[in-house]
């Protein structure tokens, strides 16, 4: 158990619908990634957060946004839902930027 | 364009042998280099590291090679049991702390 969560473990939606994925970062950890893995793929960096504020945007779509709250759990909105949006999401925290990132167990959405 | 990549996509090794994993990047700038190992259904749980500043880092069974002229490192793993069987991802990081992850090796070690 790597002390990140990430709720909910699968959503299943349809096509334009929106959805929010919800992640805890570990006690004392500051710093909160978002990333994507598609079918078969690796991992894909969207977002990054800092104690409330973005620090790194990678490949994310102008369709999907983010947010870090005071008490430091992030979501990650995905709107206008797309087919090819399926796929499984993770989130990684740390306490500082340079510290290993751990991984919670990861979201898996599916669009039908 | 890939800048991590790991061009097996799977390997599979007998029990007791040595599993060597590798990757390459393209990416100069890259200054750490981490080894992730992924169960089915789970996150990827973080296995050993490396500094751009040194070639080789050991732990127990686990050890990580860095070339870095060839851009090339490799996780070696020895000796393989059966619960080594996952799938690997290696990352490297840029000054700062975004990750960027290969595409992933199955591992399958057989008893």
């Amino acid at each position: 158990d790597s002390g990140v969560t990430q709720t909910p473990k699968h959503l299943i939606t349809a096509t334009g619908q929106r959805v929010t994925l919800r992640c805890s970062p570990r006690s004392g950890d500051l710093s909160v990634y978002w990333y994507q893995q598609s079918l078969d793929q690796g991992l894909q960096f969207l977002i990054q957060y800092y104690n409330g504020e973005e620090r790194a945007k990678g490949n994310i779509l102008e369709r999907f946004s983010a947010q870090q709250f005071p008490d430091l759990h992030s979501e990650l909105n995905l709107s206008s839902l797309e087919l090819g949006d399926s796929a499984l999401y993770f989130c990684s925290s740390n306490k500082r930027v340079t510290d290993t990132q751990y991984f919670g167990p990861g979201t898996r959405l599916t669009v039908l | 364009d890939q800048q991590v990549k790991q061009n097996s996509p799977s390997l599979s090794v007998q029990e007791g042998r040595i599993s060597i994993l590798n990757c390459d990047y393209t990416n100069s700038m890259f200054d750490y280099f981490l080894w992730y190992k992924k169960y089915p259904a789970e996150g990827p749980t973080f296995l050993i590291s490396i500094s751009s500043i040194k070639d080789k880092n050991e732990d127990g069974r686990f050890t990580v090679f860095l070339n870095k002229s060839a851009k090339h490192l490799s996780l070696h793993i020895v000796p393989s049991q059966p619960g080594d069987s996952a799938v690997y991802f290696c990352a490297a990081r840029e000054a700062g702390n975004m990750l960027t992850f290969g595409g992933g090796t199955r591992l399958m070690v057989k008893p």
